[in-house]
């Protein structure tokens, strides 16, 4: 069946570290792919996404690309910061599954001043 | 623009109370809602989603049931909550039937069953 694996975490950086969260999925169709942000307490927040393959999305110094050949959609960030703290989800959602996002297990990233 | 309400922010309820969770959306008309429960440091699972009023389809079997009176307005409800009950509740939304479109999800409950 359709399925998002990410890497598994706790990640703890120093600021100003680059970041690299693994992603990758397996899906039948063409999927959509998304990248989630969830602070401590919040609910989830739309970071980035993209819709077919080679579109990259970006937002606040993230980057994904969507990578057909190698079913992946990895997050990337040159230099975090403490505020970046927080869990980190991949997400897949199928066309025709009426809006139902397939959820990885999520990441914590933990940076340190 | 659109927002999405969750009440109450945090609850704890005893074994076999009932329960109530409601959630509403402002700013669009006919979204797809959803219901996720997320236990503690684990993903999330779906229990529920509508595409329209009285339209569910549930993900999960369990005690747990959803209703969806008005068109954006979705509520979670148990008869009996267990302690396996508890977790964080996000409700989230998304356009119509496109498939591809992202979810929007609110501030989440907190539920504690003791």
């Amino acid at each position: 069946g359709d399925s998002v694996t990410q890497m598994e975490g706790p990640v703890t950086l120093s600021e100003e570290a680059c970041l690299t969260i693994n992603c990758t999925y397996t899906a039948t169709g063409y999927p959509s792919l998304f990248w989630y942000v969830q602070y401590p307490g919040e609910g989830l927040q739309l970071l980035l996404k993209a819709t077919k393959a080679d579109d990259k999305g970006s937002n606040k110094g993230f980057e994904a690309t969507y990578r057909k050949e190698t079913t992946s959609f990895h997050l990337e960030k040159g230099s975090v910061q403490v505020s970046d703290s927080a869990v980190y989800f991949c997400a897949l959602s199928l066309q025709g599954s009426q809006g139902n996002l397939i959820f990885g297990k999520g990441t914590k990233l933990s940076v340190k001043p | 623009s659109q927002t999405i309400h969750q009440w109450p922010a945090t609850l704890v309820q005893p074994v076999g109370s009932p329960l109530s969770l409601e959630c509403t959306v402002e700013g669009t008309s006919n979204p797809n809602l959803y219901w996720y429960r997320q236990a503690a440091g684990r993903g999330l699972q779906l229990l529920f989603y509508s595409v329209g009023i009285g339209q569910i389809s549930s993900e999960v079997p369990q005690n747990l049931s959803a209703s969806r009176p008005q068109d954006r307005q979705f509520i979670l409800s148990s008869k009996k909550l267990l302690l396996s009950d508890s977790g964080f509740y996000l409700c989230a939304w998304s356009h119509g039937l496109a498939g591809r479109d992202e979810q929007y999800f609110g501030p989440g409950t907190r539920l504690t069953v003791t």
